[in-house]
């Protein structure tokens, strides 16, 4: 059975800190591992997706890392408009139409 | 605008009275399904469905059912909706490259 654990569950930091959240995965094959933002009373927001162990992608103060067992979401300097629950979620080869998503990282950034 | 629609929002019924949440896209996907969001529990999918006629179970389909008539159009029906199907409710599209476009979710309390 796929698994997603994302941790730490909740995290605050201060405007400029830089930190990462992990997704650990366990899963028969990988076709792909996505990253979403979700922001209160909203549905999640696609950020990126990665398919192959060491493939980085890069979105303004967002880099997220793949490995053959986890990826990272790194966040440089945040600011407190990146305050969010970020999702992970992985797709098994072989499967066109799940995909298993982690409980999600509560990201707060203060000033 | 590309965008996923969900109706109602906001939802509060009683225990056994049927309900259908809509849902549109308007950006002709072929891949729909519909999850579910608990505390503690993540985004599990309930139904989905790769094309026009075309559904299948997800991880969560007891209680409730789907139909997929038209290309755009997928709503998730609740028979007889019971307290345990209390939840937020999120319809999502798919583009070829796997990416889901979420509607803005629809908070369901069944009484």
């Amino acid at each position: 059975e796929d698994q997603v654990t994302q941790s730490p569950e909740a995290l605050r930091l201060q405007e400029g800190e830089s930190s990462s959240l992990n997704c650990s995965y366990t899963v028969s094959g990988l076709r792909g591992l996505f990253w979403y933002r979700q922001d209160p009373g909203k549905g999640p927001e696609f950020l990126f997706t990665l398919y192959s162990a060491g493939e980085e992608k890069e979105k303004e103060r967002l880099k997220a890392t793949l490995t053959k067992k986890e990826s990272f979401l790194h966040i440089t300097a945040p600011k407190p408009e990146d305050s969010a629950t970020y999702l992970c979620a992985v797709q098994a080869s072989g499967t066109a139409s799940k995909l298993t998503f982690g409980t999600g990282t509560r990201l707060q950034v203060t000033l | 605008e590309a965008q996923v629609t969900q109706n109602p929002r906001y939802l509060i019924t009683v225990t056994g009275k049927k309900l259908t949440v809509t849902c549109s896209q308007n950006m002709n996907h072929e891949y729909m399904s519909w999850y579910r969001q608990d505390p503690g529990l993540g985004l599990r999918q309930i139904y989905y469905s790769m094309n026009v006629e075309v559904t299948d179970k997800g991880d969560v389909p007891e209680g409730y059912k789907v139909s997929r008539k038209e290309k755009r159009n997928f709503p998730l029906i609740l028979e007889s909706p019971s307290p345990n199907q209390t939840s937020l409710y999120f319809c999502a599209s798919r583009t070829n490259t796997g990416e889901l476009f979420f509607g803005e979710g629809s908070r369901l309390t069944v009484l």
